[in-house]
């Protein structure tokens, strides 16, 4: 167990509809990362927050947005969903940043109909 | 740009036997590297990171991984490979952000 929490752990939704995942970073952790694993990309680092400010940039798309909040919980929504949205999506914490040791979640599994 | 590179996608060993799972990044600088381990249905476990020092990096499970600037790798390896070893390997870059590999699934046959 990382520490790092992640819900819901499965959703199942349809093309055109918005959702949103929810991270709890380890206690003590300032910099919170999401991550998208795809069968045909791998996994793809989305976007980091640390201490609420964005810090760095991925391959995120414009339809999915993220922000982190004062407790330091991060949520990732995703809009306007379609098929190829269907993934897992980690989250990770650190300490700090970048050369920071990355924590990962259990993922949510996105599933798009 | 930075990439990982791993090129082995599968792998099947004996238990028992050795294993080296490889790795070669392209940066400019030397990265922070890590490997990752992903068992079906988990997310992904630390193994182990070199930052800097020591080249010969000792990590969790009985891993290790040598970091070869001259080579561009950061090969992992195991001296004896246990059934529970079986799951996904993945390679990792960090510099403003985490690059991974495409990953390597060992397969331990008994």
């Amino acid at each position: 167990d990382s520490g790092v929490t992640q819900t819901p752990k499965h959703l199942i939704t349809a093309t055109g509809q918005r959702v949103t995942l929810r991270c709890s970073p380890r206690s003590g952790d300032l910099s919170v990362y999401w991550y998208q694993q795809s069968l045909d990309q791998g996994l793809q680092f989305l976007i980091q927050y640390y201490n609420g400010e964005e810090r760095a940039k991925g391959n995120i798309l414009e339809r999915f947005s993220a922000q982190q909040f004062p407790d330091l919980h991060s949520e990732l929504n995703l809009s306007s969903l379609e098929l190829g949205d269907s993934a897992l999506y980690f989250c990770a914490s650190s300490v700090m940043d970048r050369a920071d040791t990355q924590y990962f979640g259990p993922g949510t599994r996105l599933t798009v109909l | 740009a930075q990439s990982v590179t791993q090129p082995d996608i599968h792998i099947t060993v004996s238990e028992g036997a050795s294993l080296e799972l490889r790795c070669n990044y392209s940066y400019g600088a030397t990265p922070y590297l890590f490997w990752y381990v992903q068992s079906p249905g988990q997310g992904l476990q630390l193994l182990l990171k070199y930052f800097s020092g020591d080249t010969l990096v000792q990590g969790i499970k009985g891993f290790e991984a040598e970091f070869k600037r001259s080579q561009s790798s950061f090969n992992l390896r195991k001296p004896s490979v246990h059934w529970s070893d079986a799951a996904e390997y993945f390679c990792a870059v960090r510099n403003n952000d985490m690059r991974f590999g495409a990953g390597t699934r060992l397969t331990v046959k008994p």
